[in-house]
């Protein structure tokens, strides 16, 4: 399995907005609705801010917000904050039955 | 809370086997899957597989003839085994709460950091 494809950086300015892609392919992101985004700062633990494409754990921000669409996934941070910059990484279930992880994009808030 | 707590050798010599266990408090084993998952110093995440409550298992395609998993309900642990280890498997090793599907991930140990060398 491959993984999925992120870009490895973005970048925005306190106050804006940020949106983060996650393309794979029918057999994973586009074949269902199990697409998880994380959030990982340095020599922490990752923590799951979106799962099931939009849904947010309770006591993650409203500002982090998951669509899809075909077979490509984002994340969109709005009101950026310092402390939102770190590295995230997406996830999807895939048609073998196994987890198959994006290879990360590190956020970077200007 | 649920908490999760890795443990086992830091240091594993090259071929030998590599052996992890994660402890569950705080919350029960079942109903959920269990995941283990790994990063090389300095890269991305890795999905190595899941062990459900009931011992079901699925492991990632490129590590399926080196791995295998269990899980102990009396102890509320999850194990991982890893065989024939080269210095590529040198990683932070984690395990984490798939949950009622193997991807939600909502809880995670901190991690332990398991080097392969001589």
């Amino acid at each position: 399995q491959s993984a999925l494809t992120q870009p490895a950086s973005v970048s925005g300015s306190p106050g804006q907005s940020i949106t983060i892609s996650c393309t794979g392919t029918s057999s994973d992101v586009g074949g269902y609705n199990y697409v998880s985004w994380y959030q990982q700062h340095p020599g922490r633990a990752p923590k799951v801010m979106i799962y099931q494409v939009f849904k947010r754990p309770l006591g993650v921000s409203n500002r982090f917000s998951g669509s899809k669409s075909g077979n490509t996934a984002s994340l969109t941070i709005s009101g950026l904050q310092a402390e939102d910059e770190a590295d995230y990484y997406c996830s999807s279930y895939t048609s073998s039955r196994t987890l198959v992880f994006g290879g990360g994009t590190k956020l970077t808030v200007l | 809370q649920v908490q999760l707590q890795e443990s086992g050798p830091g240091l594993v010599r090259p071929s030998e086997t590599l052996s992890l266990t994660c402890s569950v408090s705080g919350g029960s084993i079942s109903p959920y899957f269990w995941n283990w998952i790994r990063q090389p110093p300095g890269k991305g995440l890795e999905w190595i597989g899941y062990v459900f409550y009931n011992g079901d298992t699925n492991y990632s395609p490129s590590l399926k003839r080196r791995v295998s998993m269990s899980v102990d309900t009396s102890k509320d642990q999850v194990s991982l085994t890893l065989t024939s280890v080269t210095a590529a498997d040198t990683a932070v090793y984690y395990c984490a709460r798939g949950g009622t599907v193997i991807t939600t991930n909502d809880y995670w140990g901190q991690g332990i950091l398991v080097t392969v060398s001589s």
